[in-house]
């Protein structure tokens, strides 16, 4: 069971926009900022968003991330089928653990 | 530009050690630290634990705890993660990645090395 609890499968068809939801706690999500990875098979995790809402250079501003109290949300709009990854979010927890999702597989119909 | 750079694969027995290496470039090294993240066959991404690249300090995943080792070389920018007593559901891909501890979990990321555990 992971520390952070996310719906192990989300879809949507091309053109639409998905959400992925991200439950964390008081001593998680909420009092630390989240990171969000999409995970293709065979290759590294790659930073998606982090600090909440922030994208790295090069991230598509198809995606989009918020956060409120304990819980965080990842948005893609526009799905596109090369979008279909599994995702993850994570965050420190108080005592300097990182915490991950159980990862979300998102498949575009 | 930021790169982290694992060993290759390892086939190891039940109740061997395995020694995972990372050597990062691109980025001033004892700024950041260094977590390891395993992802075992069908599951999801597991942290196993950090070290700092400035002072050497730790901090292990209680799951982890007595079995797992990490060491970081300056001289190198080379961080290690051994792991002992290995059991077949070690078997994994491991990832070394940066990390700046209380602000991001991780950024960037090695490409993995897969380590098979069995008889």
């Amino acid at each position: 069971q992971s520390v952070l609890i996310q719906p192990p499968s989300a879809s949507g068809t091309p053109g639409q926009r998905v959400t992925i939801s991200c439950s964390g706690s008081s001593s998680t999500i909420g009092s630390n900022t989240v990171n969000w990875y999409q995970h293709l098979p065979g290759t590294a995790p790659k930073l998606l968003i982090y600090s909440n809402n922030q994208r790295p250079s090069g991230v598509p501003d198809r995606f989009s991330g918020s956060k409120s109290g304990t819980s965080a949300s990842l948005a893609i709009s526009g799905l596109q089928s090369e979008d279909e990854a599994d995702y993850y979010c994570a965050a420190w927890d108080d005592s300097l653990n990182v915490v991950f999702g159980g990862g979300t597989k998102l498949t575009v119909l | 530009q930021v790169q982290l750079v694992q060993s290759g694969a390892e086939l190891k027995k039940p109740g061997a050690s395995v020694k995972v290496s990372c050597k990062a470039s691109g980025y001033t090294f004892p700024t950041y630290t260094i977590s390891w993240v395993r992802q075992a066959p069908g599951q999801g991404l597991e942290w196993m634990g950090w070290i700092s690249a400035y002072n050497g300090h730790t901090n292990y995943d209680q799951r982890f705890q007595g079995r797992v080792t990490m060491t970081t070389d300056t001289s190198t920018s080379t961080t290690y993660m051994a792991l002992r007593s290995l059991r077949s559901d070690d078997t994994a891909v491991y990832y070394c990645a940066r990390s700046v501890v209380g602000a991001t979990p991780v950024d960037y990321w090695g490409q993995g090395t897969l380590v098979t555990v069995s008889s």
